[in-house]
């Protein structure tokens, strides 16, 4: 499968405890992106990365969101002291950028969905 | 800011019929325009897209129209299918940027009856 995986696809927490999640995108990829997805809305922006580089973080970032990707391949994406609010799927998607002109389409994950209680 | 509007949320349509869903978009510098199918449980698949230098773009039984002009565009299903029933999205983003981040619509629900 050469598509973006996700691990895990569900978490489920108690409030306070810190969470992680991964994304490996398509191979050669050097664009990855991580939305959130609360129920019956359309996926929102949280952070991008260009190869190892984070590029723009959403004001939907709080300090308790950090996202690395240390070698430009795969990306983590951790939550510390979650909150209920917290709960939702969690989509990373990947696309081929090719300079400032180049369109971008974004291929998507299957999603972590995160259940805090 | 950015904001993309999409209309209807709910849509529901007997088979083989045609379905036509909306969005319009707020940020005249977007110059992409992907659309996804997402089912449950599934991440969001992109189906089709369209860039800003045309104004339409068939692939089988699914079209897109651009309207650059009023800032919409809208996605075609003819012959519709029960394989069809997914939650669509359409989305916006500024290609030439350096992020490319997607803006979204709030979805709409297709239901086809058989």
């Amino acid at each position: 499968d050469t598509g973006v995986s996700q691990n895990p696809r569900h978490k489920i927490t108690k409030r306070g405890q810190n969470v992680t999640f991964r994304c490996d995108p398509i191979s050669e990829h050097n664009r990855l992106y991580w939305y959130r997805q609360t129920l019956g809305q359309g996926p929102e922006f949280l952070t991008y990365f260009q190869n190892e580089a984070q590029l723009e973080k959403s004001r939907l970032l709080s300090d308790r969101f950090s996202a690395e990707r240390p070698k430009g391949s795969f990306s983590t994406l951790e939550i510390q002291r979650t909150e209920q609010g917290d709960s939702a799927m969690y989509l990373c998607a990947s696309s081929l950028g090719q300079g400032v002109s180049s369109y971008n389409e974004q291929f998507f994950g299957p999603g972590t969905r995160l259940t805090v209680l | 800011g950015e904001n993309v509007e999409q209309h209807p949320s709910t849509l529901s349509v007997q088979e083989g019929d045609s379905a036509v869903i909306k969005c319009t978009y707020s940020d005249s510098a977007s110059n992409y325009f992907p659309w996804y199918k997402q089912e449950l449980g599934k991440g969001p698949q992109l189906i089709i897209d369209i860039r800003s230098n045309v104004g339409e773009k068939k692939d089988q039984r699914i079209a897109v129209t651009l309207n650059k002009t009023a800032k919409h565009f809208s996605l075609h299903i003819t012959e519709t299918q029960p394989e069809d029933s997914a939650v669509y999205f359409c989305a916006a983003t500024r290609g030439s940027s350096n992020t490319g981040k997607l803006i979204f619509g709030q979805g709409t629900t297709l239901q086809v009856k058989p």
